[in-house]
């Protein structure tokens, strides 16, 4: 069964540093999402791509966060500088749904990136 | 403002009891999951509902669609420790982004 596929599964890090995560959708997925999770909440959007653009980034915190998904395959979101209330689970989603296409919207999520900022 | 509210925010039952947690809005949504989530882990999908009034069984979980599309419950049949998890919802409003919004969850604990 295809998987989305998230690396690291864990990170602690100090403030101020950098911190990068890996992303690889499950094959075909057009729509590709970036979620933050504070524990115990419902995940909140960062980004969102079709294929290898942006269509959403309007909760991105763009003074320090990054994100990218060069060949409309895998992603990578970047933190610099990192800051204590970055502390949170980093979720990567993958849908088939096209932008302007009808149907609903299912999202098959990754294990997840535990982010530690000390 | 959330767009999606849940209810109960936390629900602590004894495992073969029966409980239903609620998904609530304002806005019409074209389509509303359900998903579970582990500690440590990805939400998983459960079920998707597209159709007003629609209902669909899970083994022991019944989901509903609201006639309007506006709300949606789950409701679980003789709960089991195995249950135990975070229940989300999340909507698509059928924009041209298709954009996912997520309830806050419901923690769900099922003691044994």
């Amino acid at each position: 069964e295809a998987e989305v596929a998230q690396s690291p599964r864990y990170k602690i890090t100090e403030k101020s540093q950098a911190v990068a995560f890996w992303c690889d959708p499950i094959s075909g997925h057009a729509t590709l999402y970036w979620y933050r999770q504070i524990l115990g909440q419902g995940p909140e959007l960062l980004v969102q791509f079709q294929d290898e653009s942006v269509v959403d980034d309007s909760q991105l915190p763009k003074d320090r966060f990054s994100a990218e998904r060069l060949k409309g395959v895998d992603s990578t979101l970047k933190i610099q500088p990192a800051e204590l209330g970055d502390s949170a689970m980093y979720l990567c989603a993958s849908s088939r749904r096209r932008r302007g296409a009808s149907g609903s919207t299912e999202a098959f999520f990754g294990q997840g990136t535990r982010l530690t900022v000390v | 403002t959330q767009l999606l509210e849940q209810s109960p925010q936390f629900l602590s039952i004894q495992e073969g009891e029966n409980l239903t947690v609620y998904c609530n809005s304002s806005s019409v949504f074209s389509s509303l999951q359900w998903y579970r989530q582990e500690p440590g882990e990805g939400p998983v999908l459960l079920v998707t509902v597209v159709t007003g009034g629609e209902v669909k069984k899970l083994k022991r979980l019944t989901f509903q669609f609201g006639d309007a599309r506006k709300d949606s419950s789950l409701h679980i049949t003789a709960a089991q420790p195995g249950d135990t998890g975070l229940y989300l919802c999340a909507g698509d409003r059928g924009s041209t982004l298709g954009r996912l919004y997520f309830g806050r969850g419901t923690q769900l604990t099922v003691w044994p």
